[in-house]
């Protein structure tokens, strides 16, 4: 396996039930994301992990929780999800410079498309 | 407040007619500016990183450029396997780890 991979491809899940995304990095980086991707909307970020710890969190509605237990795995937890969360969640990976900051690119999976019924 | 925009939205060409998309934004203490090539159903892929001004990079039949304001993404003689969406993303000093993309712009090259 080489890059990033997201599993599963498609999901479809009713409003109360609770499933998981999974994404894992062969590259060696240090910090992933989690990205929404809506239609007509510009790619929004959601989480990021660096070293494992999480870095921001951007203003994300509690039942979309994050999970990093290692530099190369990242899980997002979902829970009572409303149809309008309908979108590509695609999880990027990059490698953060030794004095801070990210100007290394960003590196995506294919992504999940999900769908809330 | 921050922007990045894209023009045009959509662009279509024909097999070998020159053109260039557009990425304008208005952020401050610019760190990076990146472009992506995204295909239907796929997560989007890394073409280049701009750092400063004046700066040029070239792969294929593309070449990026960047001024204080802007970067343009010239597609030189394209073929129908170059279209797809392409994106621009800023990272700036005041944006910790967050990367701010532009709605994209969808290029379609009929043969």
């Amino acid at each position: 396996e080489t890059g990033v991979t997201q599993t599963p491809r498609h999901l479809v899940m009713g409003m109360t039930n609770k499933k998981s995304l999974k994404c894992e990095q062969h590259l060696g980086h240090n910090a992933m994301y989690w990205y929404k991707q809506s239609a007509k909307k510009p790619l929004e970020l959601m989480f990021v992990y660096n070293f494992k710890e999480q870095t921001e969190n951007n203003s994300v509605p509690s039942r979309f929780s994050p999970e990093c237990p290692n530099s190369s795995h990242l899980f997002l937890h979902l829970h009572t999800l409303q149809p309008e969360d309908s979108a590509l969640y695609l999880c990027a990976s990059s490698q953060e410079g030794l004095l801070g900051g990210i100007e290394a690119p960003l590196h995506f999976g294919n992504g999940t498309r999900l769908t809330v019924t | 407040e921050d922007q990045v925009t894209q023009s045009p939205e959509a662009l279509r060409l024909q097999e070998g007619e020159s053109s260039s998309l557009n990425c304008s934004y208005t952020v401050s203490g610019l760190r990076g500016l990146f472009w992506y090539r995204q295909d239907p159903g796929k997560g989007p892929e890394f073409l280049f990183t701009l750092y400063s001004a004046g700066e040029e990079k070239e792969k294929e039949r593309l070449k990026a450029t960047l001024t204080k304001k802007e970067s343009f993404l010239h597609i030189t003689a394209p073929k129908p396997e170059d279209s797809a969406t392409y994106l621009c993303a800023v990272q700036a000093a005041n944006y910790g780890q967050n990367f701010v993309f532009g709605p994209g712009t969808r290029l379609s090259v009929l043969p």
